[in-house]
This record gives structure tokens, C-alpha cells and sequence, in this order.
């Protein structure tokens, strides 16, 4: 079974400090990892991809990969009250076509 | 840009109406384009993968003769929920990958449906 693991939280943090985000997932072999973020009563929204072992940067957000952990994090620095929302995680597994394996998701919230 | 819309955002119908919803690329082209269904506070969970010109492609448990999938063209997909119940209300929200590139899903902003 593929499988994209996340904890649901509530995962609380004050306002100006880092956010760590973590997901796991079991194929060792997959290529290609997103990060989506998802307001209450909204749609999904890609925040950030990541294809290679290490970190990549964008602006606040930090995607880290570790390919022979099988686990992916984003971290948010200086987190603002308007980062409150779910954080999913999603894989692209081989063999799956063009169809991603999104996690349960993160609720982030950052109070003021 | 990777803009998708939906339309329409938010549908009441009476059980067992049929309800249609489109998916549209604006900005790219959608060879493929996924349909998933959310309800309040669990995530999100993918119904079928529609491709431009074949049938689609339904997850296990989706009944394809109620979830109708037609992907005509390569920016416009349409899901049509047929003889809606109650249980059917939810948040039907689509995606899809811009043709050529690697798998970023891009998605609509959904359409809420309520049955009642």
C-alpha cells in the first residue's frame, strides 16, 4: 500500500517562529515530492516542489528531502498568523501515472 | 501561470437532480485532469483521473455510472453527479497537469455541492 503519512495536529506555534512540518512515505523509489497548502473551506495550493536530496529554498518556506529516511519536511520561518492552515504533503509513487499520493495533512496554527 | 477555474463555485440541488461541474485550464493545456472529493475535516480523496480522449480512470469505490467523467478537450473536463442524494454534498475540487511539465497538480477553487 502506498501510503503518505503526516500528523494531523493541531501543530501550534507562536507568531515569528519556525514551523517544522514533517512527512513520511513508503516508496523508496519515488522521484518527485509537493508541498500544498490548504486554507479552511478552500482548495489546495502548491507552495512548493522538490525533486533532489537536500533543501530548497523559497522565500520563507524550506522543503528538505532525505530520500533513505523516505521523509520530506517544510519549514516555515518567521510564521505569520495568515501561515494558519492545513499543510499536505504529496508523493508521486512510481508507477501511479500522472497521480500524486496526497498525506492526511498538517493543521498549522500560529497565534499572534 | 497554472490557472484552473471551476464552475460553478457553489450548487443546491434537490435529490436526484443531476449536477454538472466543469474544470477548466486557462492558461495550459490538460491532457490529464483528476477530480477528488473532500468532506468537512478529512482530506482530500481522489474519484477518478480524466484523460482527453479515453475514459477515465475511477478509484476503487467510486461508481462511475453515477460520477460521469468527460474530458473532450485538452482544457475543459467535466464531472456530472447523476440522481444526487444527500450523501453525495460535499467538495468536489479538480486538478491538473500542465502538458509537458513534471507533476505539479494545479487545482481548482472547488464547487461545493449540497443535495437536499
Amino acid at each position: 500500500q502506498k501510503e503518505v503519512e503526516q500528523n494531523s495536529g493541531p501543530l501550534s506555534v507562536p507568531e515569528g517562529a519556525i514551523a517544522s512540518l514533517n512527512c513520511t512515505y513508503s516508496d523508496r523509489g519515488s522521484q518527485s515530492f509537493f508541498w500544498y497548502r490548504q486554507y479552511s473551506g478552500k482548495s489546495p495550493e502548491l507552495i512548493m516542489s522538490i525533486y533532489s536530496n537536500g533543501d530548497k529554498e523559497d522565500g520563507r518556506f524550506t522543503a528538505q528531502l532525505n530520500k533513505a529516511s523516505q521523509y520530506v519536511s517544510l519549514l516555515i520561518r518567521d510564521s505569520q498568523p495568515s501561515d494558519s492552515a492545513t499543510y499536505l504533503c504529496a508523493v508521486k509513487y512510481n508507477n501511479a501515472g500522472n497521480m500524486l499520493t496526497f498525506g492526511g495533512g498538517t493543521r498549522l496554527m500560529v497565534k499572534p | 501561470g497554472a490557472v484552473v477555474s471551476q464552475h460553478p463555485s457553489r450548487v443546491i440541488c434537490k435529490s436526484g437532480t443531476s449536477v454538472k461541474i466543469e474544470c477548466r485550464s486557462l492558461d495550459f493545456q490538460a491532457t490529464t485532469m483528476f477530480w477528488y472529493r473532500q468532506f468537512p475535516k478529512q482530506s482530500l480523496m481522489l474519484m477518478a483521473t480524466s484523460n482527453e480522449g479515453s475514459k477515465a480512470t475511477y478509484e476503487q469505490g467510486v461508481e462511475k455510472d453515477k460520477f460521469l467523467i468527460n474530458h473532450a478537450s485538452l482544457t475543459l473536463s467535466t464531472l456530472t453527479v447523476t440522481s444526487a442524494h444527500p450523501e453525495d454534498s460535499s467538495f468536489y475540487i479538480c486538478s491538473a497537469n500542465r502538458d509537458g511539465q513534471t507533476y505539479e497538480q494545479y487545482f481548482g477553487p472547488g464547487t461545493r455541492l449540497t443535495v437536499t
